[in-house]
């Protein structure tokens, strides 16, 4: 079975600073995709990213950054310079195909709430 | 662009009344659909998915069923609400048919069953 875990399930940081969001995964398919998702106080799940396990290469977006690694399965998130508008709280996911028909399930840790104080 | 709607935005019913949660999307055709509940703890657990009008599977046995009248609908039902099923409700759509398609959500039901 697929399971997500992140660790760190409160983070508290002064605005400007920089915060990294653990996320360790653990899959026995050779082929998979995680996912980054911000859930704001309003309560919707934005995507924020998706990386394949085949792409080891870091990304960067603005003031957030990947950091995938393969050899110890995880998949953390950094933001730089953090601002108040980043408080939310972050979850990372792994998908897996469902065998008996088309689409994916998603398999999401328990999510890492981020405040960040002016 | 797509956009995924769900309605209402909040629910408070007694425990035994019926429910009924819908979701529809715009900009797409043939979509997966996906009902995740959100448990206070903030976890979120497949309910539900959908690969086209009718078809429905369930992931957890529970007292919630799922339909998909349409091919951009999806709803969600029980007969008789238990306390356990409060949680915030998620609606989501992808499409293609492997892993690699990413899921987008709604803007949810928060459900109080009282």
């Amino acid at each position: 079975a697929q399971k997500v875990t992140q660790a760190q399930t409160e983070i508290s940081v002064v605005e400007k600073e920089d915060v990294t969001l653990d996320c360790v995964y653990e899959t026995r398919d050779t082929t998979y995709y995680l996912f980054w998702y911000k859930q704001p106080p309003s309560g919707e799940l934005v995507f924020l990213i998706r990386r394949n396990s085949f792409d080891e290469q870091n990304e960067i977006s603005g003031r957030y950054s990947w950091n995938f690694q393969k050899s110890t399965s995880s998949f953390n998130f950094t933001i730089t310079a953090s601002q108040v508008v980043d408080s939310a709280v972050y979850f990372c996911a792994l998908s897996e195909t469902l065998q008996e028909t088309s689409g994916s399930r998603l398999t999401f840790g328990e999510g890492t709430q981020l405040t960040v104080n002016p | 662009s797509q956009t995924i709607h769900q309605w209402p935005a909040t629910l408070v019913q007694p425990v035994g009344s019926p429910l009924s949660l819908e979701c529809t999307v715009e900009g797409t055709s043939n979509p997966n659909l996906y009902w995740y509940r959100q448990a206070a703890g903030r976890g979120l657990q497949l309910l539900f998915y959908s690969v086209g009008i009718g078809q429905i599977s369930s992931e957890v046995p529970q007292n919630l069923s799922a339909s998909r009248p349409q091919d951009r609908q999806f709803i969600l039902s029980s007969k008789k609400l238990l306390l356990s099923d409060s949680g915030f409700y998620l609606c989501a759509w992808s499409v293609g048919t492997s892993e690699a398609d990413t899921q987008y959500f709604g803007p949810g039901t928060r459900l109080t069953v009282l």
